[in-house]
């Protein structure tokens, strides 16, 4: 079946970690997003990259950092600087305009 | 610049009657509209979108949406709510290169027995 695996479902992160979350697809689509969702606020765009060994800044960039070494593949770190981490976090992928494919999301908690 | 307003944070129907969830968009551009549904602790399901077809738009679960580009809305109905039907929806435009979704604050969806 083709679509977007995000790993881990829950992942927990203790005070000036590093934490890294991975989101594979098998769709073939160019571009992919990593969003964040927080209780009352909607989603906001983190990153995203529309190809290959190239990614943009989103609205909340700050404290995270991507790659995309290659089309299947867009992990998301979330580094030590990101003071306030805990969140849920999205990841989606498209082909065109007409819509995003979304992963089945990461929770993580700060411990 | 492209956003998105949803009025109502949370809706609470009854069983059977009529779902009307609202949204309002602003566009520099002709929009690329959609709809998504989120049960919790899931990623977001596409319930629907407008691609500048047909301005009244059917998709899943019996939802559909009509594109009024005088009032720029884009609202979801259902004519008949489901338990099921219970989730967060969000309303989402698409103007630019990349296909950059700009979403809404979301709207929680309550069903009373």
């Amino acid at each position: 079946d083709g679509g977007i695996t995000q790993s881990p479902k829950y992942l927990f992160r203790k005070e000036g970690q590093n934490v890294t979350l991975s989101c594979e697809q098998n769709l073939n689509h160019d571009a992919m997003y990593w969003y964040r969702q927080d209780p009352g606020q909607g989603l906001r765009l983190i990153y995203y990259s529309q190809i290959v060994n190239d990614f943009q800044k989103g609205d909340i960039a700050e404290g995270y950092s991507v790659s995309r070494e290659k089309k299947e593949s867009f992990p998301l770190t979330v580094t030590s600087a990101q003071k306030n981490p805990t969140a849920f976090y999205l990841c989606a992928s498209s082909v065109n305009r007409f819509e995003a494919f979304f992963g089945q999301g990461t929770r993580l908690t700060v411990v | 610049a492209q956003s998105v307003t949803q009025l109502g944070s949370h809706v609470s129907v009854s069983e059977g009657a009529l779902v009307l969830l609202r949204c309002n968009y602003s566009s520099s551009v002709p929009p690329y509209l959609f709809w998504y549904v989120q049960y919790p602790n899931q990623g977001l399901q596409l319930l629907l979108k407008y691609t500048s077809a047909a301005t009244l738009v059917k998709g899943i679960n019996g939802f559909e949406a009509e594109f009024k580009k005088s009032e720029t809305s884009f609202h979801l109905t259902k004519p008949s709510a489901h338990m099921s039907d219970a989730a967060e929806y969000f309303c989402a435009v698409s103007e630019g290169a990349g296909n950059m979704l700009t979403f809404g604050g979301g709207t929680r969806l309550m069903v009373k027995p």
